[in-house]
């Protein structure tokens, strides 16, 4: 499996606070992606990252930042939580980009009340 | 609008059968085309495609895509109970990466 890790694994929190998923890589991959998963929806992308303090938006990044400042680590930051992100959220990482394969984190289950 | 659509998108089989998963796309300056499974945690990478005509194969599980008809197939052939899951295809298109909604496979013994 591709060492990747996420950080909490679930958290409960309450509407308008903050809110930071960590995404945290030992493979070296250029890229890094944040996604989301809803029934009905499937997986989302909010943002990805081609590099170090490189990245850009997704489908559905309203509501969302993130920052990467070291290759390894990417964070996911919900500046106020609404219970509209209530979700499964998934990092994943790939080598050089789209002709790579993504390989995905464990998931972390947010609950915004 | 509905960039990769899946289907069925639901499917009950018995142990034994050979199944076939249907994903189709619409999207400008395709790339590649991939197939995830996914249990009850992180999907987990099938197959890559960016060539019509090619079978990729791996045990019971194959896959080809028609990049003139804008489909891919996924096959698992003698299906079985492990097999129950998800399956996700997704697209890179330009610099976008989307996935479908996904199959639910059931595969009762």
């Amino acid at each position: 499996d591709a060492g990747i890790t996420q950080s909490p694994r679930h958290k409960v929190t309450e509407t308008g606070t903050p809110v930071t998923l960590r995404c945290h890589q030992t493979e070296n991959h250029r890229y890094m992606y944040w996604y989301r998963q809803d029934p009905g929806h499937g997986l989302r992308l909010i943002h990805y990252s081609y590099g170090v303090k490189d990245t850009d938006k997704g489908e559905v990044s309203d509501g969302y930042s993130v920052s990467r400042s070291k290759t390894e680590d990417f964070l996911l930051t919900l500046e106020s939580a609404t219970s509209s992100q209530t979700s499964v959220y998934f990092c994943a990482i790939s080598e050089s980009g789209y002709q790579e394969t993504q390989y995905f984190g464990p998931g972390t289950r947010l609950l915004v009340l | 609008e509905d960039k990769v659509v899946q289907s069925p998108l639901s499917l009950v089989v018995h142990e034994g059968d050979t199944v076939t998963l249907n994903c189709s796309y619409e999207v400008t300056n395709f790339r590649s085309l991939l197939w995830y499974k996914q249990e009850k945690k992180a999907p987990t990478f099938l197959f890559m495609l960016t060539s019509s005509g090619i079978e990729k194969k791996s045990g019971r599980l194959s896959s080809i895509l028609d990049k003139k008809e804008l489909f891919s197939i996924l096959n698992i052939t003698a299906t079985q109970t492990g097999d129950s899951a998800v399956y996700l295809c997704a697209v890179f298109y330009g610099q976008n990466f989307v996935f479908g909604p996904g199959t639910r496979l059931s595969v009762l013994p």
